[in-house]
């Protein structure tokens, strides 16, 4: 069965510090899709990456970058130089292969601090 | 070009009313996805359709969700008779192609009094 961990529930830091935001997911296939997910206040659900199981490639973009890592079955999230906009619930999500299902982490609140 | 389409975006009823969620995917994508997000149960998928057909229901609660997609650009989640417990946000998804990303409408925030 696929399953997504986010250990923190919750970070809060001041403006300008980089965070890292873990995500560790288990499943069986060989074929599998990670995605990251952000939620504002404001309630949307707005997508950031989508990684397949095949490219373990790190991928910076701007301030965020993605650190995908089999061996650890890990897809940690990092935001460098933190701002307050980046105030959100961050979600990773996991779907397999042979599935169109989505399978969500718990979440983790980050709240930057000015 | 214009994003997933919610609405109502805020619902409040009374126990025992019928609800009726909308929801418009992105033009050309033939996959409709819908969730459930409680604090205690976080995001949960309920059901979905290919191509307007449903594929799995399994995560419908229970016999009192009903959705339907009529065709390709509309979908609605119904919920009758409307309990306390179905109070949550309910978000609409689509995709294009199979396995690609999916798309959030801004969800639908129920809240049954």
């Amino acid at each position: 069965a696929q399953k997504v961990t986010q250990a923190q529930t919750e970070i809060s830091v001041v403006e300008k510090e980089d965070v890292t935001l873990d995500c560790v997911y288990e499943t069986r296939d060989t074929t599998y899709y990670l995605f990251w997910y952000k939620q504002p206040p404001s309630g949307e659900l707005v997508f950031l990456i989508r990684r397949n199981s095949f490219d373990e490639q790190n991928e910076i973009s701007g301030r965020y970058s993605w650190n995908f890592q089999k061996s650890t079955s890990s897809f940690n999230f990092t935001i460098t130089a933190s701002q307050v906009v980046d105030s959100a619930v961050y979600f990773c999500a996991l779907s397999e292969g042979g599935s169109e299902k989505l399978v969500f982490g718990k979440g983790m609140k980050l709240t930057v601090n000015p | 070009d214009a994003g997933v389409i919610q609405s109502p975006r805020h619902e409040v009823t009374e126990m025992g009313q019928e609800v009726t969620l909308r929801c418009k995917p992105i033009s050309g994508h033939n996959s409709l996805f819908w969730y459930r997000q409680t604090m205690m149960r976080g995001l949960e998928l309920l059901i979905y359709f290919n191509n307007n057909v449903p594929i799995d229901d399994s995560g419908m609660p229970e016999d009192r969700f009903s959705a339907k997609m009529p065709n390709a650009s509309f979908s609605t989640l119904k919920i009758q008779p409307s309990e306390p417990r179905d109070s949550a946000v309910y978000f609409c998804a689509s995709r294009g192609l199979p396995l690609e990303t999916q798309y959030f409408g801004p969800g639908t925030r129920l809240l049954v009094l």
